[in-house]
């Protein structure tokens, strides 16, 4: 099936710094999407993009879907403690989603 | 509304034994999946039912591995017998509309599952 690389896979950040985490795949895909996953908690959409090259902002949080259709990135400006948490992207194919291995996120006050 | 709601939250059994996962989509949901998250990897897909009827079960891994939905609305998930690699956090998630609508999709908190 497809697989999807995240990296960093950890990161350990001060509060109001940026953050910056990509996701690439071995296959295309028609459509990215970003999820956080909270500690006790489920994954939650952040961002969905539908477009190859589209720029999609949330907030603070930015997300980009690359050229190739293969490849998405996202951004955070000014973390802040409640940033916390693991980030997931994912493609969506048929009637499941592909998920990648995550980023685990920690965000030092 | 109420979310997807999953219990137990924690399991933790020995090898060899069964352990049943309940899932209760959000109401009126048809299409309900379930995921798994083995430490430190990708979140899975496992299988997915619209109602009572298994659409896709092309991720379970093996017979271990029994999903129901009687009725068509909460589902269960059992494992028997449960083998150290089945350990992991397992997750639910129901949508109205499949994969269509992104953000109709939502998950539960997930069971994490150990077994020793």
């Amino acid at each position: 099936g497809q697989q999807l690389n995240q990296s960093p896979q950890s990161m350990f950040i001060q509060e109001g710094e940026d953050v910056s985490m990509n996701c690439t795949s071995s296959s295309i895909f028609n459509t990215w999407l970003w999820y956080k996953q909270e500690p006790g908690e489920g994954p939650v959409l952040l961002i969905a993009l539908y477009k190859a090259g589209e720029l999609t902002s949330n907030g603070r949080l930015t997300a980009q879907f690359g050229i190739t259709r293969k490849d998405s990135f996202l951004n955070i400006s000014a973390s802040i403690p409640s940033d916390v948490g693991i980030y997931f992207c994912a493609g969506p194919t048929g009637n499941q989603f592909y998920f990648g291995t995550g980023t685990s996120l920690t965000v030092i006050p | 509304e109420a979310g997807v709601t999953q219990f137990p939250s924690h399991s933790v059994i020995e090898k060899g034994q069964t352990v049943t996962l309940r899932c209760d989509p959000i109401s009126g949901h048809d299409n309900l999946y379930w995921y798994r998250r083995v430490m430190g990897k990708e979140i899975k897909f496992l299988l997915h039912f619209v109602k009572e009827s298994k659409q896709d079960e092309s991720g379970m891994p093996n017979n271990r591995f029994l999903a129901e939905r009687t009725g068509g609305t909460y589902s269960t998930l059992k494992v028997q017998p449960a083998e150290l690699e089945d350990s992991g956090v397992y997750f639910c998630a129901s949508s109205l509309h499949g994969t269509g609508n992104f953000y109709g999709y939502t998950f539960g908190s997930g069971t994490r599952l150990t077994v020793v």
